[in-house]
């Protein structure tokens, strides 16, 4: 049973465009929320992260959104450029979920093009 | 400075065999992770390192996985016998604090293992 959903595997943006990359999860007990970016043959990139104390989370280009009650997280990419154009995971940990002390769920990715 | 380096880039192995995979953290990081990437998916949690440590191994799949950091950075991921189901990516990631739930975690480029 998939813990970190990703239900879209893959995203076509016109550059300039915003890009809305949405997750979801099952866990109540995960705390910690990441986005991580991975091009062919490279490993995950981190992107930006948030915590569940939050429901917002901006860096630059890059702004992540929290709803705790529905146990929903996107990454909203503005303006989306062809550099951007990569498989995105969403991952999420919690110091009292069950696992290890932080390690990552992951979702299946999505991937992303941004077409000039 | 440097980031998480992982050694072989790429490995095939007959079955039966056994390797050896290397990876290299950020210096001064306490926490280690492996996981294991199939085609298609998102990284898998094998098992967790706090300095030299093996605080969670509860990821491997069996018994012919075996990980280790005697002195707290440099980790090797052994799979003995190989199988053609471990054919995957495996990936190596770091982070600073050994209370993770809320770090983040750099991954390095990962090993693409074949099986034939």
């Amino acid at each position: 049973d998939q813990q970190v959903k990703q239900n879209s595997p893959s995203l076509s943006v016109q550059e300039g465009r915003i890009s809305i990359l949405n997750c979801d999860y099952t866990n109540s007990m995960f705390d910690y929320f990441l986005w991580y970016k991975k091009y062919p043959a490279e490993g995950p990139t981190f992107l930006i992260s948030i915590s569940s104390i939050k429901d917002k989370n901006e860096d630059g280009r890059f702004t992540v959104f929290l709803n705790k009650s529905a146990k929903h997280l996107s990454l909203h990419i503005v303006p989306s450029q062809p550099g951007d154009s990569a498989v995105y995971f969403c991952a999420a940990s919690g110091m009292n979920y069950g696992g290890s002390q932080g390690n990552l769920i992951f979702g299946k990715g999505t991937k992303l093009s941004v077409k000039p | 400075g440097a980031g998480v380096s992982q050694s072989p880039r790429y490995k095939v192995a007959k079955r039966g065999q056994d390797v050896a995979l290397r990876c290299d953290p950020i210096s001064g990081h306490v926490s280690l992770f492996w996981y294991q990437q199939a085609l298609g998916q998102g990284p898998e949690f094998l098992t967790y390192f706090q300095n030299e440590a093996q605080l969670d191994k509860s990821g491997l799949p069996s018994d012919r996985f075996f990980a280790e950091r005697p002195e707290g950075s440099v980790s090797t991921l052994k799979i003995q016998r190989t199988q053609q189901e471990d054919s995957a990516v495996y990936l190596c990631a770091s982070s600073l604090w050994y209370l993770a739930g809320e770090d983040t975690q750099y991954f390095g480029p990962g090993t693409r293992l074949t099986v034939l």
